[in-house]
C-alpha cells in the first residue's frame, strides 16, 4: 500500500523567508506526485504536479518541487514566502486510481 | 461556476440517522472520487467512479457507506445509521478521461461538513 509522509506539521516563517516542505512517498513503481494547497476557508487547489520528465517542476504562485526518485522524495520549495501563502499544504501520490495524501503541513507566514 | 459542487455544505444529524450528500463534477470529467477528511489529517480515499461504473469501493469505511452515480453525471454518498465517528469533511473530486494525460489531475469541491450529535 502507498503511504505519504510529511515531516513538518506546523511551520512558521516571516515574510521573505525561504520555504521547503518535506514529502516522502512509499510506492516503488511509477507514481504521479502532487502538491495541493488549502487556503483558509477554501477548497483544495492544485499547486503543481509531477508525471514524468524533468524532475524539477514549477507550479503556480512561485512554488516548485523536486522529484528525487532515489530518495522517494518530492519536496516543495519557494524562495520567498508571502503572508498570502498562509495555508495548509498537502503532498499526494497517485499510483493507481486514487490519491494518497500526507497528513498536511500548516504554514503560517508572519507579516 | 464550472468547478466541482457539493451539496449540502454543512449537515448536522443525530446519531442513527441516514444522510446523503451530492456531488456534481466538472461536466466533461468522467471520473469522480469521494474522500473523507478528519481534523488534522489529509483526505482519505473512499471510492471512485468512471462514468457510472464504481471501480473501487473496498476503501469505503463500512457497509454503512454507499455511493452511486446512476447516469455517469452527479454522484451521491449515503451514510446509514450515522455514528459520532462519521463526523468529518466529505470531499468530492473529478478528473478527465485519462488520468495520466497532461492536466489529468483531480479537481476538488468545497466539501460537505458532517457533524453527528
Amino acid at each position: 500500500a502507498q503511504s505519504v509522509s510529511q515531516h513538518n506539521h506546523h511551520v512558521i516563517l516571516s515574510e521573505a523567508a525561504s520555504l521547503e516542505l518535506g514529502c516522502n512517498y512509499s510506492y516503488g513503481g511509477t507514481v504521479n506526485l502532487f502538491w495541493y494547497v488549502q487556503y483558509p476557508g477554501q477548497h483544495l487547489q492544485l499547486l503543481l504536479k509531477y508525471f514524468s520528465g524533468d524532475p524539477l517542476v514549477k507550479g503556480i504562485k512561485g512554488f516548485e518541487a523536486e522529484f528525487i526518485k532515489s530518495k522517494f522524495s518530492f519536496n516543495l520549495r519557494k524562495p520567498s514566502v508571502q503572508w498570502s501563502d498562509t495555508a495548509e499544504y498537502f503532498c499526494a501520490s497517485d499510483a493507481g486510481n486514487m490519491l494518497t495524501f500526507g497528513g498536511g503541513t500548516r504554514l503560517m507566514v508572519k507579516p | 461556476d464550472t468547478g466541482v459542487s457539493q451539496d449540502p455544505r454543512h449537515k448536522i444529524t443525530k446519531r442513527g440517522q441516514n444522510v446523503t450528500f451530492r456531488c456534481d463534477p466538472i461536466s466533461e470529467h468522467n471520473r469522480l472520487y469521494w474522500y473523507r477528511q478528519t481534523l488534522g489529517q489529509g483526505p482519505e480515499f473512499l471510492t471512485y467512479f468512471q462514468n457510472e461504473a464504481q471501480l473501487e469501493k473496498s476503501r469505503l469505511l463500512s457497509d454503512r457507506f454507499s455511493a452511486e452515480r446512476p447516469k455517469g453525471s452527479f454522484s451521491t454518498l449515503e451514510i446509514q445509521r450515522t455514528e459520532q465517528g462519521d463526523s468529518a469533511m466529505y470531499l468530492c473530486a473529478s478528473s478527465p478521461r485519462d488520468r495520466r494525460a497532461l492536466g489529468a489531475e483531480q479537481y476538488f469541491g468545497p466539501g460537505t461538513r458532517l457533524t453527528v450529535t
